[in-house]
């Protein structure tokens, strides 16, 4: 079965830094697109960041371009988003999402997300 | 201001068939694949319609997803209380190189 399970949410400074993660299992983390995608409070989806199986190929939104940076790790089977010069518009609930075998952009699997909280 | 344009919120009665509509481009819904999502109160978004129109194992026939042009429609029938959900259009933007997804609508089934 598989199985996304996120970390490393809490509460951060404006101008702070958190790096979340998302262990995977259930199945073979390293054939398949791995992506972020948040919801702020009371609010609907935003994509955040994608990334190929490889690590080769990253997309980031325009809103997190140049702080956010996403990253796999296919041998410990687990997705990464470093965050840095946080600000109070990214406070948000941050899920991982596989995306499917086909590669059309949809997204079969979430995690459950984890609470990213930016305030002073 | 999402990329994608949907109704904040439909309702219907039990029993009945309620569409929600997904309004894009050429540059998203017009030349990539559509997917549809359903977000239950305090749940992570599940998958109902992948590649425009197929569900995953699991998802009922009851969830139908369509695609002409630049829009996209997901179709619900025999509606139940659980339905009750926040619902998601999303797709891939080839001109901004980025996901992108609906506002998301509220289903309310009275």
């Amino acid at each position: 079965e598989v199985h996304l399970v996120e970390s490393g949410g809490g509460l951060v400074k404006p101008g702070g830094s958190l790096r979340l993660s998302c262990a995977a299992s259930g199945f073979s983390f390293s054939t398949y697109c791995m992506n972020w995608v948040r919801q702020a409070p009371g609010k609907g989806l935003e994509w955040v960041s994608s990334i190929s199986r490889t690590g080769g190929d990253i997309f980031h939104a325009d809103s997190v371009k140049g702080r956010f940076t996403i990253s796999r790790d296919n041998v410990k089977n687990t997705l990464y988003l470093q965050m840095n010069s946080l600000r109070a518009e990214d406070t948000a609930v941050y899920f991982c999402a596989r995306e499917g075998p086909q590669d059309t952009g949809d997204l079969d699997y979430w995690g459950q997300g984890t609470l990213v909280t930016v305030s002073s | 201001q999402s990329v994608l344009t949907q109704p904040p919120s439909v309702s219907a009665a039990p029993g009945q068939k309620v569409t929600i509509s997904c309004s894009g481009s050429s540059s998203n819904i017009g030349n990539n694949y559509v997917s549809w999502y359903q977000q239950l109160p305090g749940t992570a978004p599940k998958l109902l319609i992948y590649e425009n129109n197929k569900r995953p194992s699991g998802i009922p026939d009851r969830f139908s997803g369509s695609k002409s042009g630049t829009s996209a429609t997901l179709g619900i029938t025999g509606l139940q209380t659980g339905d009750e959900a926040d619902y998601y259009c999303g797709a891939w933007d080839s001109s901004l190189s980025a996901g992108v997804f609906g506002g998301g609508t509220k289903l309310a089934v009275l």
